[in-house]
This record gives C-alpha cells, structure tokens and sequence, in this order.
C-alpha cells in the first residue's frame, strides 16, 4: 500500500545547531502537508505544498517539495528549546485519505 | 472561538468492556477522522467520514465502530473485540467537502486498560 517514511526517527541537537527532516513517499503526491506535535500535544497544522519544486519559509523553517512530487523535507535553521516536539510529514494522493509518516522526534539542549 | 472538542481526556476500560470516545466540532467541517496514536509512532486511520450518514472504513478498523448522525459529531466506540486498545486517540476534521486540505484536530484522549 501507499507508504509515507520519514527519518530520521528521533535527533538530538544543541540549541543553535540546524535540523532536517525527511519524508518520501511510496507514490506521487497531489500535496504534502507538514504538522508539528508538542509534547503532551495534539497535532497542529504548519504549512502545504502543492507545486513540485516548492520551497516555502516560515521564519526559522524552510519546506521544500522534491521535483517528482514524492518527497519533502523541514529544515530549522538554529533551533531553540521552542522548537522542541514530533514534526510529521503528511502525504496526500486522493480521496479522502491523508497518509501520515511516523514523524521525527527533535530534542533541543539548551 | 472555532474547534474540535475531544472527552473525555483520560479514559479507562475494563476488560470486555465498550467505550465511547466522543468528538465535536463547530467548525462547519465536512470530513472527519479518527487516528489512533501508539508511543513513539505516526498517526493510524481507523474511521472517516466525509459526509453525515456516511464512514468509511481506514487502516486500522478492526476493533471500532462509528457513527454520524449529525455533522457536527463523529463519535467513536472502542468493543471489546480491540485487544489492545491502550493509545492516544486523536479526532480530526477538514472541509469543505475536499479531502486535501489541513487536518484540524482535537486534545485527544488517552485510553488504558484496567
């Protein structure tokens, strides 16, 4: 079946150092959604990609679709505690049906 | 203020027994959606509904059953026949009507066994 795999599956940084998450999927993606879980926290929505090749910035996070539609990264630039949770990448294809990867945990030492 | 609510927070199950987890949202969404959540893992679709009167089935649906009589409303029951019913289940929704747009979701509610 459609699968969407993220790693790495837990990084532990110093705060300042920089982060990457990566996601690929099994299958082309109509979007790929990108949502961040605090700890203790439910899911919260961050951003959409939709066009291939599309990198969007929030601040300290930059989003990045792959060309073929199929793969994504978040990469924080200097992390700080705040940043502290599980990012999941979620992969759209049709219907109604988001296809969630198991998230990357992000440990920030102050 | 628009959104989903979850209850109860904490919920505890004895054996053989059913539990109904409740989700409710104001936010005049289309679609909703269960998840269950295991330690340290992604999100796994049990239910889905796009429309009132209307579930689909998910990856994981063995175990729980649905309900949606009213938009607003998509409660889920945890049977007996789960074996292994102890997670955090999250609610979602999204709309209108398309499947792709951002997930909103609830607090959650963890579920144990006694």
């Amino acid at each position: 079946g459609q699968q969407v795999m993220q790693i790495p599956q837990y990084q532990h940084v110093q705060e300042g150092e920089d982060f990457t998450t990566y996601c690929n999927s099994s299958t082309t993606l109509s979007n790929i959604q990108w949502y961040k879980q605090r700890p203790g926290g439910h899911p919260v929505f961050l951003i959409q990609l939709v066009k291939s090749g599309e990198v969007k910035k929030q601040k300290r996070l930059t989003f990045q679709f792959g060309e073929a539609k199929k793969n994504s990264s978040l990469h924080i630039t200097a992390t700080q505690t705040t940043d502290v949770g599980t990012y999941f990448c979620a992969g759209y294809t049709g219907g109604f049906k988001t296809i969630f990867g198991a998230g990357t945990r992000l440990f920030v030492k102050a | 203020d628009g959104g989903i609510t979850q209850s109860p927070k904490y919920l505890f199950r004895k054996e053989g027994q059913n539990v109904t987890l409740s989700c409710e949202q104001n936010l005049n969404h289309d679609a909703m959606y269960w998840y269950r959540q295991d330690p340290g893992q992604g999100l796994r679709l049990i239910y889905y509904s796009q429309i009132v009167n209307d579930f689909q089935k998910g990856d994981i649906a063995e175990g729980y059953s649905v309900s949606r009589e009213k938009k607003e409303s998509f409660p889920l029951t945890v049977t007996s026949a789960q074996k292994n019913p102890t997670a955090f289940y999250l609610c979602a929704s999204n709309g209108p009507f398309r499947g792709d747009q951002p997930q909103h979701f609830g607090d959650g509610t963890r579920l144990s066994i006694l």
